[in-house]
């Protein structure tokens, strides 16, 4: 069965260093989504991505952050300065339809954990 | 913005029992969602119920959905052992915006 694969699975990084986190949707999928999960708290939405640009983002995706598809399989987003609350887990998903007639069905990768110290 | 909130945040029950988990959200739905998660993994959607259907079956789960109430619940008959993990519901808006979840039901079946 089709994966969104994600890595790296673990980083710890210092405060104020900037991180990349890398996600491969799954091939036939059109849009691409990242959500962010604090230990214990909801899962967040940040942004979505469509037609090689943003097509919704949260409060929560401010200047700091940044995502891109650099070539046809990889889709990442980075960090530019981390903060202390930056630490969560980060979840890339993708789906192949949205729309009236969409179900907006998500497929998420295992989530990358981000340690900022 | 909408919201999922899930009803109880923490359900434990013995194996072989029902589990029943609540979900009430604010604003008018495209479609609601139910999701899984292991401990320490990734989201996997379970079920998907649109603002016109009341209720959906699949395996052991039921789903409802009563949009006057804005409340669904999700029901797992016959749990095991391996049903332990962390349950969330989501929302897509008439607006067709991104999935908003709610803060989960973590729900433990002991053998």
């Amino acid at each position: 069965e089709p994966e969104v694969t994600q890595t790296p699975s673990h980083q710890v990084t210092q405060m104020g260093q900037e991180v990349i986190l890398r996600c491969v949707p799954i091939s036939n999928h059109l849009y691409f989504y990242w959500y962010r999960q604090i230990l214990g708290q909801k899962v967040e939405f940040l942004v979505s991505f469509y037609n090689n640009e943003i097509s919704e983002k949260s409060e929560i995706f401010d200047d700091q952050f940044s995502v891109e598809r650099p070539d046809g399989s990889n889709f990442t987003l980075k960090i530019r300065s981390t903060k202390l609350e930056d630490s969560a887990m980060y979840f890339c998903a993708s789906t192949r339809s949205r729309g009236q007639t969409g179900a907006n069905v998500l497929t998420f990768g295992a989530g990358s954990r981000l340690t900022v110290l | 913005s909408q919201q999922g909130e899930e009803d109880p945040q923490a359900l434990s029950i013995q194996e072989g029992e029902n589990a029943t988990m609540n979900c009430s959200y604010k604003t008018s739905i495209n479609n609601l969602q139910w999701y899984r998660q292991n401990s320490g993994r990734g989201l996997v959607h379970l079920i998907l119920i649109r603002s016109n259907e009341r209720e959906k079956h699949s395996g052991r789960l039921r789903v409802t959905l009563d949009t006057s109430k804005k409340s669904s619940s999700l029901l797992i008959t016959a749990s095991r052992a391996a049903d332990t993990a962390s349950y969330f519901c989501a929302t897509v808006n008439s607006g067709n915006t991104p999935l908003v979840f709610g803060k989960g039901t973590r729900l433990s079946v002991i053998a």
